[in-house]
């Protein structure tokens, strides 16, 4: 059973364009929800997370948006650059101290 | 901010032979790590969660006897690959969770293990 369900699977966007990563999840014990980016033969980098209390979070050019009666959020990358070219993965997990569950995965390509 | 070393980087080693990969919390304590299995353009699969002081626990479909997991104190955790073959290769990557960050997970930079 896939817990955290992620799309698109592959993305290419210009520069300055915004690309939108979805994911949707199912088990409403999550509380935590962390957007990753990953370079090729690297480990994944958290670039930023929110819980269920609020809609809305921005850190710098990326802004998660998230529904909670619908079980959605999303990841919004304002201004792409080529350098954002990487592998982004949804994740989730509870209060409880459980690993985090991660997406499939969405490879982004921003071509200059 | 927390900082989880992991080490060694690469690894190529003979079929049949073991390979030892360390996860280190540098500035702080984990008393929980985990552990991953990436292959190649796929997502980061849960092994196994290891817990400072006990036995580890492993996901369903992994052979905790193949993938020896010891966590022996607050800042090392280590994932032994036993009598590896061909099928180990593999992206290993450890995570641990920083609780004086809240809801923090860091993760290690990964092992790229080839198995020949």
């Amino acid at each position: 059973q896939q817990q955290v369900k992620q799309s698109p699977q592959s993305l290419i966007v210009q520069k300055g364009g915004i690309p939108i990563i979805n994911c949707a999840y199912e088990n409403t014990a999550f509380d935590y929800f962390p957007w990753y980016q990953q370079f090729p033969g690297k480990g994944p980098a958290l670039l930023i997370a929110i819980r269920p209390d609020v809609s809305e979070k921005k850190e710098g050019r990326f802004t998660i948006s998230f529904n909670k009666s619908a079980k959605q959020f999303s990841l919004h990358i304002m201004d792409s650059q080529p350098g954002d070219s990487a592998t982004y993965f949804c994740a989730a997990s509870s209060q409880a101290g459980t690993a985090l569950i991660f997406g499939k995965g969405t490879t982004l390509s921003v071509s200059s | 901010g927390a900082v989880v070393s992991q080490h060694p980087s690469r690894v190529i080693c003979k079929s049949g032979t073991s390979v030892k990969i360390e996860c280190r919390s540098l500035d702080f304590q984990a008393t929980t790590m985990f552990w991953y299995r990436q292959f190649p353009k796929q997502s980061l699969m849960l092994m196994a969660t290891s817990n400072e002081g006990s036995k580890a626990t492993y996901e369903q479909g992994v052979e905790k006897d193949k993938f020896l997991i010891n966590h022996a104190s607050l800042t090392l955790s280590t994932l032994t690959v036993t009598s590896a073959h061909p099928e180990d290769s593999s992206f290993y990557i450890c995570s641990a969770r920083d609780w004086g960050t809240g809801y923090g997970y860091t993760f290690g930079s990964g092992t790229r293990l080839t198995v020949v």
